[in-house]
């Protein structure tokens, strides 16, 4: 199965609320990584937090990691329409270098 | 910053015959990679360079891909022959450094169907 899979598989809500996206994976890793991809678009590198970190913030976004349960999650608050689009976690594992595994996304779409 | 180029953005052919993407990365990055992305997936590492060296390429069809990147700059994907099982966007990165699961830039992609 997947490195990196994220939950829910959709998620729609309402322009103004919070989104909240999880990530569980099955190694250890060096670090994990949220990318978003617009529709025929590609891959926009949103944040990134290392093993040795527990949460990380960029404007409306708060990412939680928690090593011992192999998991993450990523909180965009005060949704736009804007922010519609697939969200994608991805781990960098000690054995295989710089490779970055992909999970199969969260599609958010945002309400006006 | 100009950031990583992929040409075509779209390519149409038949079952059998051969296709070849094109990326150019950020200048100064050292990494390039090579996606495949099928609809409704996330991407699938195809191939890793590090300078015009390979590094990964554990997860290319080696009996129908192929991958170059001369003078450690631009890179061409190959395929031939396509089959029907290869329709997906091929999306390129880059990213500065070679170690640790640095942050990667994409490309807007190439999507392909075989008919």
């Amino acid at each position: 199965s997947q490195q990196g899979e994220e939950d829910p598989q959709a998620l729609s809500i309402q322009e103004g609320e919070n989104a909240t996206m999880n990530c569980s994976y099955k190694t250890s890793i060096n670090n994990l990584q949220w990318y978003r991809q617009n529709s025929g678009r590609g891959l926009v590198h949103l944040i990134l937090i290392r093993s040795n970190e527990r949460e990380k913030h960029s404007g409306r976004l708060r990412v939680t990691l928690d090593t011992s349960k192999k998991s993450s999650s990523l909180l965009i608050t005060a949704s736009r329409a804007a922010d519609t689009a697939s969200y994608f976690c991805a781990t960098a594992n000690p054995s295989s270098g710089s490779r970055l595994t992909f999970g199969e996304g969260t599609q958010l779409t945002v309400n006006p | 910053e100009a950031g990583v180029a992929q040409s075509p953005r779209y390519k149409i052919i038949e079952k059998r015959q051969s296709v070849a993407f094109w990326c150019n990365p950020i200048s100064g990055h050292a990494t390039l990679y090579w996606y495949q992305q099928i609809l409704g997936q996330g991407p699938k590492l195809l191939i890793q360079f590090q300078n015009n060296g390979v590094v990964d390429d554990s997860q290319l069809p080696k009996d129908r891909f192929s991958a170059e990147r001369l003078k450690g700059v631009d890179s061409t994907l190959k395929i031939q022959p396509a089959k029907l099982e290869d329709s997906a966007v091929y999306l390129c990165a880059s990213s500065w450094g070679t170690s640790g699961g640095n942050e990667q830039f994409f490309g807007p992609g190439t999507r392909l169907t075989v008919l």
